[in-house]
């Protein structure tokens, strides 16, 4: 079975500030990983996405990833928090059939001016 | 980018009625499509897998009878909440797997059902 932890409910950074988002994530099988994030009262948006290739992975908005095995994380992080990154970030884990995906629990991010 | 859409954005239906909530892959194909629920300030739960042209797989703990799926062609499924109480309100998002590459999926932006 899948699995995906996100570490604090909330997190909370000042503008300019390194973001780090943690995700922890368990699978039997090679698994593919995702970061969404979800503006108020809107659908998910994708942000990056882990296949099997490189292990650091970049996305949009100047966010990116790194896989690590040995930890089984997938923490997000962008150097420099913008006002606009304010939002919920999704972390998910899919197998390599794609047919469920598993959503963590999300993490509100709150950047401060 | 794959475009999912969903209608309506917003809906207040009365105690007892039928609400249809329509979700289309706009610019693909999507032979399969999600259904999540949503509530205040948590993650997403999945109601059920729609693939076209067979009966919708739901979760286990959602009522098929309840949440009716249809996903009769290749850009269009269909939740239709019948009978719907006030603990039906809730946020029902639909996604849409994209066939080829990774098997990611592109969301809708989501339908606001509040029951009065």
């Amino acid at each position: 079975a899948q699995s995906v932890t996100q570490l604090g409910s909330h997190v909370s950074v000042s503008e300019g500030a390194l973001v780090l988002l943690r995700c922890n994530y368990s699978s039997s099988v090679p698994p593919y990983l995702f970061w969404y994030v979800q503006y108020p009262n809107q659908g998910l948006q994708l942000l990056l996405k882990y296949t099997s290739a490189a292990t650091l992975v970049k996305g949009i908005n100047g966010f990116e990833a790194e896989f690590k095995k040995s930890e089984t994380s997938f923490h997000l992080t962008k150097p420099s928090a913008h006002m606009s990154d304010a939002a919920e970030y999704f972390c998910a884990v899919s197998d390599t059939g794609g047919f469920k995906t598993i959503f963590g629990a999300g993490t509100r991010l709150f950047v401060k001016a | 980018g794959a475009v999912v859409s969903q209608h309506p954005s917003r809906v207040i239906c009365k105690s007892g009625t039928s609400v249809k909530i329509e979700c289309r892959s706009l610019d693909f194909q999507a032979t399969t499509m999600f259904w999540y629920r949503q509530f205040p300030k948590q993650s997403l739960m999945l109601m059920a897998t729609s693939n076209e042209g067979s009966k919708a797989t739901y979760e286990q703990g959602v009522e098929k009878d309840k949440f009716l799926i249809n996903h009769a062609s290749l850009t269009l499924s269909t939740l239709t909440v019948t009978s719907a109480h006030p603990e039906d309100s809730s946020f029902y998002i639909c996604s849409a797997r994209v066939p080829s590459g990774v098997y990611e999926q592109y969301f809708g932006p989501g339908t606001r059902l509040t029951v009065t």
